[in-house]
This record gives structure tokens, sequence and C-alpha cells, in this order.
């Protein structure tokens, strides 16, 4: 998992539950984020963050709510589920010191929302 | 706004054949490009990268990338497939200016067959 842990891998959840997906990392990599896959779209970044107590939007931010109060964590928060959220999350982390590296990817995190 | 476009869905493919996959992007800013291999029910792995210098960028299991600015393309090509590469394939683009956000195409599954 290239150092990025997601949990849960799975989970079912009703229409307007709440729920807080984690994701840590074993490194001390500034940069985490937040991607969404859906079938035939690729991945869209949800939110993103530049280190600890620095996140910002991305694509497709709605529903959704960060924060990272430690470097090593950063999790995914849904406040009122909805079935357009049902999806696989992926968490990933910069390789590196600078800033052109390649991300690395969790495995992710299966979500169906009923 | 960046984009990128990878035009087949699919590419059924036999054994030990050459295969070529496709991807355009689109960007008014220079970017950095990427290919990534996401094998079944697992997170994303970087294939290979283009950040600067030679066009023809190689990477891992045999896979290699041609970079052609004028043509605005990306394509991942490889010699010789084997079974185990039957996986879907990801390009994705990054501004230079921001470069830890990710843009994906809508990937392509690649499907080798005995």
């Amino acid at each position: 998992n290239a150092g990025v842990t997601q949990t849960p891998k799975f989970q079912v959840l009703k229409t307007g539950q709440s729920m807080t997906l984690q994701c840590a990392q074993d490194m001390n990599h500034e940069y985490m984020s937040w991607y969404r896959q859906d079938p035939g779209m690729g991945l869209r970044l949800i939110h993103y963050s530049v280190g600890a107590g620095i996140t910002d939007q991305g694509e497709v931010p709605n529903g959704y709510n960060v924060s990272r109060s430690t470097t090593e964590d950063f999790p995914l928060r849904l406040l009122s589920a909805a079935p357009s959220q049902t999806s696989v999350y992926f968490c990933a982390r910069e390789t590196g010191g600078r800033s052109n590296q390649p991300q690395h990817f969790g495995d992710g995190t299966r979500l169906s929302i009923l | 706004a960046q984009s990128v476009t990878q035009l087949d869905s699919q590419v059924p493919v036999f054994e030990e054949a050459p295969v070529e996959l496709r991807c355009n992007y689109s960007s008014s800013v220079s970017v950095y490009l990427f290919w990534y291999v996401q094998y079944p029910n697992q997170g994303l792995q970087l294939l290979l990268k283009y950040l600067s210098g030679s066009t023809l960028v190689k990477g891992i299991n045999g896979f290699e990338a041609e970079f052609n600015k004028s043509q605005t393309s990306f394509h991942l090509r490889k010699p010789s497939v084997h079974i185990s590469d039957t996986a879907e394939y990801f390009c994705a683009v990054t501004r230079m200016d921001s470069s830890y956000k990710l843009i994906f195409g809508s990937g392509t599954r690649l499907l080798v067959r005995p």
C-alpha cells in the first residue's frame, strides 16, 4: 500500500448516516489527498492538504469534509451520506520532498450508500 | 483547466502481441504526465512519468511512453504483453505549478488473451 493505510476496506451505509474514512501515512510527507473512483470516470480529486492545518477543495468537494490535525492522518468525513456518494475512495500521499513527485495510493475504501 | 482523454475504454490483445494505449491531454500551461496501473481490487501503482528531458520514458514491467508536445499525446506502449498485464490503465496530468492535483483520464482496460 506504499505506506498509505486506509480503513475500513468496505462499508455499507444508509442514506443520511455519517461516517469517517481514515487515512494514515507512515512517512512525514506533507501532501495528502482524497480521490473517488467511479466507473468510466477515472479518479476525481475531492480534497487535498499540503500540510498540517492546511486543506483545500478539489474537483468534487460537495458533501465531504476533511481536516489535517497531524501530518500522519487525513480523515475524510461524510456528514450525511447520499446514494451518489457510492464509490471507491482512495487516499494518496506524495512520495518525496519535491512537488513534482507523483503520488502513491492506498488500497481504497469501497463505500455503498443504500 | 486541464483534461485528459483516453479514447479506448477497452483494448483486447493476444499474449505476446504489442499494445498501445492512447492518451491525449489538453492544457494551456506546461504539465507533468503519468501513467498508473490498477489491478483488480487494488490501489493505483505508478508505471512511469514524464517530468522533463527525453520524450521517451521507460517504466516498470517493460512499459514505455512517448511525450509528443505538438500532438499533446502521451501514449503507452509495450512490445510484448503478458497475461499478467491485464489491468486498468490510467493516464494523468498535473500542472507544473500545482503538481499535487492530478487530473485523470477515464481509464483503459487492457485485456490480454492467451
